[in-house]
């Protein structure tokens, strides 16, 4: 079974501009989460979309958004991108249930300049 | 609120020697826990987890842990590490809070010294 995948591994954007980032989850994993991770702040939770729906969200700006797909696939968005934005962020899958593991991706590197 | 305290952000340690990582976390309701382990420029993957029965769990590289509901822990121990366990180490929750929330504590970096 394919693990989580996430496109494009490495991104360098400038300030201001927008940036799409994928994440295509393992094979019947409906639940998909998103999270930043920097040396600073460590891991933080983004939001969690389950069957197209957001279910849980951290406590980032509008900026950050995301949706998913009927075929569960999601993609998050990060608009007017600051200097802060740069990090690694990473998604993960799951089956419902919160006794189940979280599978993750290997990440997107975003560097802003 | 429910919250998960890692609280060493680094722990260095020589070959061969014992480690533990501690975790302790903050919840009204019943949580499932996990340790998670990410070695450099990679993803989180499961090291271990408890969801119920024996609060002693182990992984298959010879980490274990253990569910102390009294004292709201769950510490990670390796009785002699090596040089191949450096990495961040995650301890989370999944809690049922309305829908079930996943939540990561701050992470404790392992350096194994030769």
């Amino acid at each position: 079974k394919a693990g989580v995948t996430q496109t494009p591994r490495y991104l360098i954007k400038t300030r201001g501009q927008q940036v799409t980032l994928s994440c295509s989850p393992i094979s019947g994993h409906r639940s998909v989460s998103w999270y930043q991770q920097t040396p600073g702040q460590g891991l933080q939770f983004l939001f969690e979309y389950f069957s197209e729906t957001q279910r849980n969200k951290g406590n980032f700006p509008g900026r950050f958004s995301g949706r998913q797909f009927s075929n569960s696939r999601s993609e998050m968005n990060v608009s007017t991108l600051e200097l802060g934005d740069s990090a690694l962020y990473l998604c993960a899958s799951s089956l419902e249930g919160p006794n189940n593991e979280q599978f993750f991706g290997p990440g997107t590197r975003l560097t802003v300049l | 609120a429910q919250s998960v305290t890692q609280l060493d952000s680094q722990v260095p340690v020589f070959e061969e020697a014992p480690v533990e990582l501690r975790c302790n976390y903050s919840s009204s309701v019943s949580v499932y826990l996990f340790w998670y382990v990410q070695y450099p420029n990679q993803g989180l993957q499961l090291l271990l987890k408890y969801l119920s029965g024996s609060t002693l769990v182990e992984s298959i590289n010879g980490f274990e842990a253990e569910f102390n509901k009294s004292q709201t822990s769950f510490h990670l121990r390796k009785p002699s590490v090596h040089i191949s366990d450096t990495a961040e180490y995650f301890c989370a929750v999944s809690v049922l809070s309305g829908t079930y929330k996943y939540i990561f504590g701050t992470g404790t970096r392992l350096k194994v010294l030769a």
